[in-house]
């Protein structure tokens, strides 16, 4: 079964907009990690962000943002004042305990226009 | 710069053939990963090593193979190489295989093209 589903294939946002990426993820064990990845057309894998399943805060690392509903079990990442250089690949992912990998989701492209 | 270097950055071989791709971790990570990236599959764990263990197999097929030297370095050998193996093949690497909040980071990836 899959664990992480991205809904979203592509998308277009202008330049200074905000732009929200959805992931969903399905686990039963209470603790997990969320993880958010960007992939520009270089190819490289780059963290952005991290959510804790016991975190209290939603995670916010300069203008990306986690909306963390737990109980709908989405994480969703809200990129702000979106810049030409954001336009790649995102991944969402997530780490269940005792088991060491990330799986990913299928992945978002975002394309931002001037 | 992640820190996690791998070579070559491309590949071209043909069918039948055999691989070796390289990975160096960032100084002080204990832990290896390595994923396949590919357009039909998707990102795909393969294999775990830790300080020299295996720890995890993924999707990972019996023509490949990895193993993690004492200086820490990774090695993923693939065999009787196919077209559907072509594929982005990234290691990354994390101080710790514990603590669910262990970052990976990732090396810019092997691009290997089977023809």
């Amino acid at each position: 079964a899959q664990k992480i589903t991205q809904t979203q294939p592509g998308m277009f946002v202008q330049e200074k907009e905000a732009v929200t990426l959805d992931c969903t993820y399905d686990t039963s064990d209470p603790s997990y990690g969320l993880f958010w990845y960007k992939q520009p057309s270089s190819g490289e894998m780059i963290f952005l962000i991290y959510q804790g399943s016991y975190d209290q805060q939603n995670a916010t690392e300069g203008r990306y943002s986690l909306n963390f509903q737990k109980a709908r079990k989405s994480a969703n990442l809200v990129i702000s004042a979106s810049q030409l250089g954001d336009s790649a690949m995102y991944f969402c992912a997530m780490r269940e305990p005792n088991d060491y990998k990330l799986s990913f989701g299928a992945g978002t492209t975002v394309t931002v226009r001037a | 710069d992640s820190g996690v270097t791998q070579t070559p950055k491309h590949l071209i071989t043909a069918t039948g053939q055999r691989v070796t791709l390289r990975c160096s971790p960032r100084s002080g990570d204990l832990s290896v990963y390595w994923y396949q990236q590919s357009l039909d599959q998707g990102l795909q764990f393969l294999i775990h090593y830790y300080n020299g263990e295996e720890r995890a197999k993924g999707n990972i097929l019996e023509r490949f193979s990895a193993q993690q030297f004492p200086d820490l370095h990774s090695e993923l050998n693939l065999s009787s190489l196919e077209l559907g193996d072509s594929a982005l093949y990234f290691c990354a690497s994390s101080v710790t295989n514990r603590g669910l909040e262990a970052e990976q980071f990732f090396g810019p990836g092997t691009r290997l093209t089977v023809l």
